[in-house]
């Protein structure tokens, strides 16, 4: 009974380049969330999708951040041109129905 | 927006002994959760609460859905030194209207002397 899944775990980036997280919801979830966690903080909702549906990107940056979650394959946080204040942890977390959401190991990014 | 106050910030304490921690809003929730994280690991949950007044129990952990929908406590009896990590509340709203986003609270880190 495989959990929430992302990879990379670590990922190192310059500035400018492109960041690629990746996010496998618990077999059957449908619901994905996005979370970013900045050091000694909380977490911070970032957006939520369904399937082939971004359903509230309220807490996303307006520039330079996307997110997808496609009919078939994991969702895809991704984030353009990575500045320094991009560094942080993304969790991801999935859910059956509203309730309940269980999160992944989370992306350890830090840009150089 | 929503925020939450959760305390206290950081506990330091011996093992065997109890613990209290609780968060506040200025706006209500239908759902609260609480979550330990630990280090380098993402969030695990502990217990979820559905109704207003609620007290749930999961094993020596005991958590209280308070009767405002504002507040919750979660309470750690008889501490062990595995129970070392950072405390996350969490509150929700569900329902047609909300997306079911979680809004944490700063967190409590948690020490515990053998």
């Amino acid at each position: 009974n495989a959990g929430v899944m992302q990879n990379p775990r670590h990922l190192v980036r310059r500035r400018g380049q492109e960041a690629r997280l990746r996010c496998s919801p618990v077999k059957g979830h449908s619901h994905v969330y996005w979370y970013r966690q900045l050091p000694e903080e909380g977490l911070k909702f970032m957006v939520y999708l369904q399937k082939e549906n971004i359903i509230d990107e309220s807490g996303m940056p307006k520039e330079r951040f996307s997110a997808e979650f496609p009919k078939e394959g994991p969702s895809i946080l991704r984030i353009q041109q990575v500045v320094r204040g991009d560094s942080a942890a993304y969790f991801c977390a999935s859910s059956l129905i509203y309730n309940e959401q269980f999160f992944g190991p989370g992306t350890r990014l830090t840009v150089l | 927006g929503q925020q939450l106050n959760q305390s206290p910030q950081s506990m330091f304490i011996q093992e065997g002994e109890d613990v209290s921690m609780n968060c506040t809003s200025s706006s209500i929730f239908n759902t609260w959760l609480w979550y330990k994280q630990d280090p380098g690991e993402g969030p695990v949950l502990l217990i979820a609460l559905y109704k207003a007044g609620e007290l749930t129990s999961n094993g020596r952990l005991t958590a209280q859905f308070g009767i405002t929908r504002k507040d919750s406590f979660l309470n750690i009896s008889a501490s062990i030194p595995s129970d070392v990590g950072i405390y996350f509340c969490a509150g929700q709203l569900t329902g047609s209207s909300n997306t079911g986003k979680l809004i944490f609270g700063q967190g409590t880190t948690l020490q515990v002397k053998p």
